[in-house]
């Protein structure tokens, strides 16, 4: 596609529920991120995969939070039993290259996550 | 850890005037600093970068300089027009995989 999909766009849930966020890089784009962004506040990066490897997870708040990208594209962040502090934007960015730095990253519109 | 600090977190200049926001970063191994653009309800898009060998680099009404010795970095937007209303966050590279990102400022060009 043109840009970065990431889908639902808005998702609310109550507390407990499980949620699962999609995102679909720019094809052909080697590495993967994911961020939450809380209101008012930038980006905080969760978690980096370069094609199928996560090679980082380290910005995972918690083991309630997995992701993966099995097959080098398109990447799922799964949160489980959600709580109220999980309320944020969900943004994935892609990147042409591997390792990430030294080159743009491009974002998509996001996920809203609202757990009443 | 790495750290990314952003000033002012609010800026409203009048249509015309020069804005300038200023970023401090910790990790001496940053070699990368993006600056984005977020409108309301938007994707943040990347306006201008700079990589840590260059001093500054000029696009159109943007300007982003870097000093390496003091750890900081600034954007500067020339002739702002209203358009250029948004938030603005600036962000470091740390070398692994992270980008840290400054806790962005909200730019209001007046008419």
């Amino acid at each position: 596609g043109a840009g970065v999909s990431q889908s639902p766009r808005y998702k609310v849930a109550k507390r407990g529920q499980d949620v699962a966020l999609r995102c679909d890089p720019i094809s052909g784009h080697v590495s993967l991120f994911w961020y939450q962004q809380a209101l008012g506040q930038g980006p905080e990066f969760l978690t980096y995969f370069q094609n199928e490897a996560q090679l980082d997870k380290s910005g995972l708040p918690s083991d309630r939070f997995f992701a993966e990208r099995p097959e080098g594209s398109v990447s799922t962040l799964k949160i489980q039993r959600t709580q109220q502090e999980d309320s944020a934007v969900y943004l994935c960015a892609s990147s042409l290259r591997q390792g990430g730095g030294n080159q743009p990253q491009h974002f998509g519109d996001g996920t809203r996550l609202s757990i009443l | 850890g790495e750290n990314v600090e952003q000033h002012p977190s609010t800026l409203s200049v009048q249509e015309g005037d020069s804005a300038v926001i200023k970023c401090t970063y910790s990790d001496s191994a940053s070699n990368y600093f993006p600056w984005y653009k977020q409108e309301l309800g938007k994707r943040p898009q990347l306006i201008i970068d700079i990589r840590s060998n260059v001093g500054e680099k000029k696009d159109q009404r943007i300007a982003v300089t870097l000093n390496k010795t003091a750890k900081h970095f600034s954007l500067h937007i020339t002739e702002t027009q209203p358009e250029d209303s948004a938030v603005y966050f600036c962000a470091a590279f740390s070398g692994t995989y992270k980008y840290i990102f400054g806790t962005g400022t909200r730019l209001k060009v007046l008419a």
